[in-house]
């Protein structure tokens, strides 16, 4: 059974500071992993997608990598801001098997940027 | 952009009472899902359609059913409404898997509080 896990489970820096959200996972028969920011009280919203084959993501001030051997990715932010205060969660796409298509989803961390 | 819209923020039923929840895609994508997320437990997955007509469980399907009588709209039914429902469901879409972008796109929420 796919099992992911989010550290830190909460993180508070200044302003201006680069950071580093980790995501792990006990199976590396993935078929891709995906990064989300959750507001609270809203829906969750896709930051990125990377896919097994493939070892980064980036977009804007977010990048994403994958070490599927090792079953593990990092979201690193740089520069952050305030407006980055958020839950951010890693979903992972399990492929074969019973599992197959299912995303199993980490518990979070939880980003406070303070001015 | 991938606008996947939900039929209530906010809802508050009694025990017993059958609910539905109602789930709108407008990018014509094959996969729906049907998520709750509950502090502590993070997101789990319900139920899961790949076509129309067509179902899959998750991890927590007791008490819940579910209709896709067209490929836009996936509703979610408590047949019995009871008060370990009260969570936040999350409803999703996704392309068909194994394509170039197979994101999973949420909508925004609803909160369901059943006395």
């Amino acid at each position: 059974k796919q099992e992911v896990t989010q550290i830190p489970a909460a993180l508070s820096v200044p302003e201006g500071e680069n950071l580093v959200l980790n995501c792990s996972f006990t199976d590396s028969a993935i078929y891709n992993l995906q990064w989300f920011r959750q507001d609270p009280g809203k829906g969750l919203t896709s930051l990125l997608l990377i896919q097994s084959s493939q070892r980064e993501q980036t977009s804007g001030r977010l990048n994403a990598s994958l070490d599927k051997s090792s079953g593990r990715s990092t979201l690193y932010i740089a520069a952050s801001q305030p407006g980055d205060s958020a839950t951010y969660l890693c979903a992972v796409r399990s492929a074969g098997g019973t599992s197959y298509g299912k995303l199993t989803f980490g518990q979070g961390t939880i980003l406070t940027v303070h001015p | 952009d991938v606008k996947v819209t939900q039929s209530s923020r906010y809802l508050v039923k009694r025990t017993g009472e059958k609910v539905f929840l109602e789930c709108v895609q407008d990018m014509d994508h094959e996969n729906m899902f049907w998520y709750r997320q509950d502090p502590g437990l993070g997101l789990r997955l319900i139920y899961f359609s790949y076509d129309v007509k067509m179902k899959e469980k998750g991890d927590i399907p007791e008490g819940y059913s579910v209709s896709r009588e067209k490929k836009e709209r996936f509703s979610l039914i408590l047949e019995s409404a009871s008060t370990n429902q009260t969570s936040m469901y999350l409803c999703a879409s996704s392309p068909l898997w194994g394509g170039s972008s197979d994101e999973q796109y949420f909508g925004p929420g609803t909160r369901l509080t059943v006395t």
